[in-house]
């Protein structure tokens, strides 16, 4: 059981649709981050949480749009995106303290753009 | 910026056998982190090893150890005693020390992917 849930686990959206990704953490976490797989790429950081504030910002499409209400709850606002969007994203959470303390990761939601 | 190179796309391993991971970075500063995290076909990551830099010792995790040379900025992963349940992607990763801004990220390599051959 991971402490990190991520929904749905698949999503197919067409070029005009608008959905969301939704991560939950349950490790008490204070940081939060977004990271996109693609084939054959290394993992993409696109945004960082800490206690709510977004520290980070890899110069992400603004058709990725985060949010975060709270510690334990991160989400990806997705709209008019493009078909090399398609990719899993992956979410992660992590203690603040401690730049040694690893990232827990959730079991990440498959993106397709049609 | 920092790199991370894993010039090993795949790699296959017999059971019981024992496998080493190849991972190179590049860096200027001193005080960093290293991790190695296995990412099975259920597609969560998961934490294989850690290695702080200032460290000398090379850590180890049961069957999982690294072999850490700072001087030549390597990081190999061995797995002894491969078992099926190992056969995953594997990622190598950095983080860097420095408490400035871009201190959370970590930077992945590619990924090696092992099987392992009953």
């Amino acid at each position: 059981e991971t402490g990190v849930t991520q929904t749905p686990r698949h999503l197919v959206m067409g070029m005009t649709n608008k959905k969301s990704l939704k991560c939950e953490q349950h490790l008490g976490h204070n940081a939060m981050y977004w990271y996109k797989q693609s084939a054959k790429k290394p993992l993409e950081l696109m945004f960082v949480y800490n206690f709510k504030e977004q520290t980070e910002n890899n110069s992400v499409p603004s058709r990725f749009s985060p949010e975060c209400p709270n510690s334990s709850h991160l989400f990806l606002h997705l709209h008019t995106l493009q078909p090399e969007d398609s990719a899993l994203y992956l979410c992660a959470s992590s203690s603040e303290t401690g730049f040694s303390s690893p990232l827990h990761f959730g079991n990440g939601t498959r993106l397709t753009v049609t | 910026a920092q790199t991370v190179t894993q010039s090993q796309p795949e790699m296959s391993v017999q059971e019981a056998e024992t496998v080493t991971l190849s991972c190179t970075y590049d860096t200027s500063e001193s005080d960093y982190y290293l991790f190695w995290y296995k990412q099975p076909p259920s597609r969560q990551m998961i934490l294989v090893i850690r290695q702080e830099a200032y460290k000398q010792q090379n850590a180890t995790e049961n069957r999982f150890s690294v072999n850490f040379q700072k001087a030549a900025k390597s990081f190999s992963l061995k797995i002894s005693d491969s078992q099926l349940g190992d056969a995953a992607m594997y990622f190598c990763a950095y983080r860097s020390g420095d408490s400035g801004a871009g201190s959370y990220q970590l930077t992945f390599g590619k990924g090696t992917k092992l099987s392992v051959i009953p």
